[in-house]
C-alpha cells in the first residue's frame, strides 16, 4: 500500500516532442504528489507539485495530470529540450503525521539534439 | 545563499572505519531527513526529526546513527563501514507546508 509505481524506467524523446513519465499509488490517504528532477552529480530539485483537489497543474512546459479515482497521476513536459536531460521521480505523501515521501523509481529521460 | 548543505562532498574511506556527513539548512525548516541513493537511483529514506525529535526511523542497520543537534543540523554517524555502505547520502529538510528540499549530496565510497 505504500508503493509509489513508477514508468517507464528510461525515455528517450526528440527535441521538441513531448516526454510523458507515469506513477500509481495505492493508498489513497495520500494527498500530495511532487515531481523531483535530478541532474547527474546533484541533488533532486523539486519541479512541480499537485495535491488531489484538481486534475491538472501546469508550469511552464511541465505539466501534472491526475486522475483521483485511477490513483494516477503523470508528468507531461512539452518541447522536450536537451537540457530536461535528467532523471525524474514522483513522490506521494501524507499532509500529516511524519511527512513521509514515497518516491517512485526514477525515469532517466534524454532528449536528443 | 538560502539551501540545505553537507559535507563533505566526498569521502572515500576503507572499510571498517567510522566516518561522520553533516548537514545544515538555514531555510527555518522544523523536520529534516536522510536518504541513501544506491547505483540504481532508488531513493531510500533512512530517519527524520521533527524539531530534533527522531520520528522516521526505516530499517537501517544500528550501525547507522543520526543526531539532530538543533532544528537547523542533522548529522550521521557511520560505524565500521562496509562496502554496500557506498552510496550517495542525501540530506533533505522541509517545514509542515512545504515540499522536501534537498542538499547536494555526500558521495561515499567504501575500500
Amino acid at each position: 500500500q505504500q508503493q509509489v509505481k513508477q514508468s517507464p524506467q528510461s525515455l528517450i524523446v526528440q527535441k521538441g516532442g513531448i516526454s510523458i513519465i507515469n506513477c500509481a499509488y495505492e493508498n489513497t490517504a495520500f494527498d500530495y504528489f511532487p515531481w523531483y528532477q535530478q541532474f547527474p552529480g546533484k541533488g533532486p530539485a523539486l519541479l512541480i507539485a499537485i495535491r488531489p483537489d484538481v486534475s491538472e497543474k501546469k508550469e511552464g512546459r511541465f505539466t501534472i495530470s491526475f486522475n483521483k479515482s485511477a490513483k494516477q497521476f503523470s508528468l507531461h513536459i512539452m518541447d522536450s529540450q536537451p537540457g530536461d536531460s535528467a532523471t525524474y521521480f514522483c513522490a506521494a505523501s501524507m499532509s500529516s503525521g511524519t511527512y513521509k515521501y514515497i518516491f517512485g523509481t526514477g525515469t532517466r529521460l534524454k532528449v536528443l539534439a | 545563499d538560502t539551501a540545505v548543505s553537507q559535507t563533505p562532498k566526498y569521502l572515500v574511506t576503507q572499510m571498517g572505519n567510522d566516518k561522520s556527513i553533516k548537514c545544515e539548512q538555514n531555510l527555518g525548516h522544523d523536520t529534516m531527513y536522510w536518504y541513501k541513493q544506491d547505483s540504481k537511483k532508488f531513493l531510500k529514506i533512512m530517519f527524520s526529526y521533527n524539531n530534533k525529535e527522531l520520528i522516521i526511523n526505516e530499517t537501517v542497520p544500528n550501525r547507522f546513527s543520526p543526531k539532530s543537534p538543533d532544528k537547523a543540523h542533522l548529522n550521521l554517524h557511520i560505524n565500521s563501514l562496509e562496502l554496500g555502505d557506498s552510496a550517495v547520502y542525501f540530506c533533505a529538510s522541509k517545514t509542515l507546508v512545504s515540499a522536501q528540499y534537498f542538499g547536494p549530496g555526500t558521495r561515499l565510497l567504501v575500500l
